[in-house]
């Protein structure tokens, strides 16, 4: 399985301000995801991450408050802005191995915002 | 709308007895199976995937699968205290979709 290197690996914010995660993997993979894992939830898909073209977000998700992105195979950035206390969770990298299906977490990035 | 639902437990299983847990999904489309352990306060771990109907073992865990029932479980004998965690099962169409999780079901072993 892929390394997965997330940061930071917790962070408290501010109301309003912003703050972008960092994702770096080991290895090429073709599908990179980010997952939010809300207190005491499971996990949400936020959006597919692309290289070289603008992500892919799932239902409740837009661009303007988690714009993402991936300028090549290993590296992808997600940004949280005009944080609320609502964006207080966990926010997961993810990559996938096409050939298996089977998905790898990076350690997680803990925010809080207050 | 896809759906993966769990029982969430806690599910209190004592010490050297098989843990069951159970998942169900909703998406008849759905072609891959997995089951995730998720300690407190860590990121999920891959357990388990599973493809066909039928059961797939690995050393203490076994999958099953019956997709004509959208179920799929996760069985662990020789239950130990360190299988204390959340099991989250999670589902996906394949391909380049993401997965689909459950819940998670809480597990308690008793020593």
């Amino acid at each position: 399985s892929a390394v997965i290197s997330q940061k930071p690996s917790r962070d408290i914010c501010q109301r309003g301000t912003s703050l972008t995660i960092q994702c770096q993997v080991d290895s090429q993979v073709t599908m990179m995801f980010w997952y939010r894992q809300q207190p005491g939830q499971s996990l949400t898909l936020i959006a597919t991450a692309n290289q070289g073209s603008e992500a892919t977000y799932e239902s409740g998700f837009v661009i303007d408050k988690f714009p993402i992105s991936r300028p090549n195979l290993t590296f992808s950035t997600l940004t949280v802005s005009n944080m609320s206390p609502e964006d207080s969770s966990i926010y997961l990298c993810s990559v996938m191995t096409v050939n298996t299906g089977e998905l790898f977490f990076g350690e997680g990035s803990r925010l809080t915002v207050l | 709308q896809k759906e993966v639902e769990q029982n969430s437990g806690p599910l209190s299983v004592p010490e050297g007895a098989i843990a069951s847990l159970n998942c169900t999904y909703s998406d008849r489309g759905s072609q891959s199976f997995f089951w995730y352990r998720q300690y407190s306060g860590k990121s999920p771990e891959l357990i388990m995937f599973i493809y066909s109907n039928g059961d797939k073992e690995d050393g203490r865990f076994t999958a099953q699968l019956n997709k004509a029932s959208q179920y799929v479980s996760l069985l662990i004998r020789d239950s130990q205290p360190s299988d204390s965690a959340t099991y989250l099962c999670a589902v996906s169409r394949g391909g380049a979709d993401g997965l689909t999780f459950g819940k998670g079901t809480h597990l308690i072993i008793q020593p």
